[in-house]
């Protein structure tokens, strides 16, 4: 069964201390993943695609990085203004079928 | 500015009763989604629109129905027969269609039962 997992389910970091988000995936016939950003009560931002292990993508003081199983969302120094929900969602081609699947998110927050 | 509109921001709906949720883009985008959001679950897609005039079931469609007479507005309605309607619903678009190129989101609209 296609499946998309993110971890840690939620994540306080202080301001400034980097990390990471970990998004895993088992698909058949990947074609593209990306990661948005939603804050509470709004919808989600796009923010990367990733399409072939290896390929990184970067934006402000994040970064995005892409394995055959699994992507990670770097976050370098962060500020509390990074504090949001990251969403991370795969698009794959099962049986002649495209479909996106969405993980539960990583909920993020940044104290000063 | 360009974008997605989603009305109301908040919804309450008695037992029995069919309630219309709006989306409105002017993006010029062809493609148009309906998600459900529910705490602890991922996005769930209820229906998808490529074009005016057609539009296909998603993964939950049961106790929802569309319509997509123009080529901007994609409203959802929550028919009595949805069971479990309180979520936070999110309307999408994109240039191409499903499922391929980023979503553009709205804001959302918060669905309650009384």
């Amino acid at each position: 069964e296609d499946q998309v997992t993110q971890s840690p389910e939620a994540l306080r970091l202080q301001e400034g201390e980097s990390s990471s988000l970990n998004c895993s995936y088992t698909v058949s016939g990947l074609r593209g993943l990306f990661w948005y950003r939603q804050d509470p009560g709004k919808g989600p931002e796009f923010l990367f695609t990733l399409y072939s292990a290896g390929e990184e993508k970067e934006k402000e003081r994040l970064k995005a990085t892409l394995t055959k199983k699994e992507s990670f969302l770097h976050i370098t120094a962060p500020k509390p203004e990074d504090s949001a929900t990251y969403l991370c969602a795969v698009q794959a081609n099962s049986g002649n079928t495209d479909k996106l699947i969405f993980g539960t998110g990583t909920r993020l927050q940044v104290f000063p | 500015d360009g974008g997605i509109t989603q009305s109301p921001k908040y919804l309450f709906r008695k037992e029995g009763q069919n309630v219309t949720l709006s989306c409105e883009q002017n993006l010029n985008h062809d493609a148009m989604y309906w998600y459900r959001q529910d705490p602890g679950q991922g996005l769930r897609l209820i229906y998808y629109s490529q074009i005016v005039n057609d539009f296909q079931k998603g993964d939950i469609a049961e106790g929802y129905s569309v319509s997509r007479e123009k080529k901007e507005s994609f409203p959802l309605t929550v028919t009595s027969a949805q069971k479990n309607p309180t979520a936070f619903y999110l309307c999408a678009s994109s240039i191409g269609g499903f499922p391929n190129e980023k979503l553009f989101f709205g804001s959302g609209t918060q669905l309650s039962v009384l």
